[in-house]
């Protein structure tokens, strides 16, 4: 069964440092998203993406983030300089066609820790 | 700003029992409601969808009723298994009119003891 895939599981980085969160959505799949989610607390909504460019965003998703498809596959998540509280575990998710309520599929996550 | 609440962080039962687990929300009325499960370390996973002119929804030993009146949302798994053990979130639009983004509760975690 198709799945969506993260990169790497685990990310080391150090407060200020730049990093790039790799995802692979499902191959025929329209719409992007990236949730996060800090331990112990809820899934948190970042942003979602939709015929290369940004469709909906919340106000966690500010200028030190961004989103790219930098090819027919890959979807990427970029904190520009990574705070502590960045620490969390990042879920890329895709669904087919967008429509409200269809099933959002979820990777497995990267667990970034920001020391 | 719409605010989802899981009454119990914690649920305990026998094997066998049927689990009930609660999800209310406020300050909006989105047109569909889902149930996801989450394993420690892992990605949600869709389990339900019910819309807001459903009332009850069923899937194999799962089944979700949808009240907009109360703003509430009921999940019961029959007939548990410890395999059933896990967080169970819910999800709702993060806009009620457009979009397609979920907020989540913070969830329910259900253990089956055997």
């Amino acid at each position: 069964e198709p799945e969506v895939t993260q990169t790497p599981s685990h990310q080391v980085t150090q407060m200020g440092q730049e990093v790039i969160l790799r995802c692979v959505p499902i191959s025929n799949h329209l719409y992007f998203y990236w949730y996060r989610q800090i331990l112990g607390q809820k899934v948190e909504f970042l942003v979602s993406f939709y015929n290369n460019e940004i469709s909906e965003k919340s106000e966690i998703f500010d200028d030190q983030f961004s989103v790219e498809r930098p090819d027919g596959s890959n979807f990427t998540l970029k904190i520009r300089s990574t705070k502590l509280e960045d620490s969390a575990m990042y879920f890329c998710a895709s669904s087919g066609q967008g429509a409200r309520g269809e099933t959002q599929y979820f990777g497995p996550g990267t667990r970034l820790l920001v020391l | 700003s719409q605010k989802i609440e899981q009454n119990s962080e914690a649920l305990n039962i026998q094997e066998g029992k049927t689990a009930t687990l609660t999800c209310n929300y406020t300050n909006y009325s989105p047109a569909y409601l889902q149930w996801y499960r989450q394993d420690p370390g892992r990605g949600p996973v869709f389990l339900l969808l019910i819309r807001e002119n459903e009332k009850e929804k069923r899937k194999e030993r799962l089944k979700v009723t949808f009240d907009t009146t109360l703003k509430q949302s009921l999940f019961h798994i029959t007939a548990s298994q410890p395999a059933d053990s896990a967080t169970y979130l819910c999800a709702l639009p993060r806009l009620d009119q457009a979009g397609t983004a979920l907020i989540f509760g913070k969830g329910t975690t259900l253990s089956v003891s055997s």
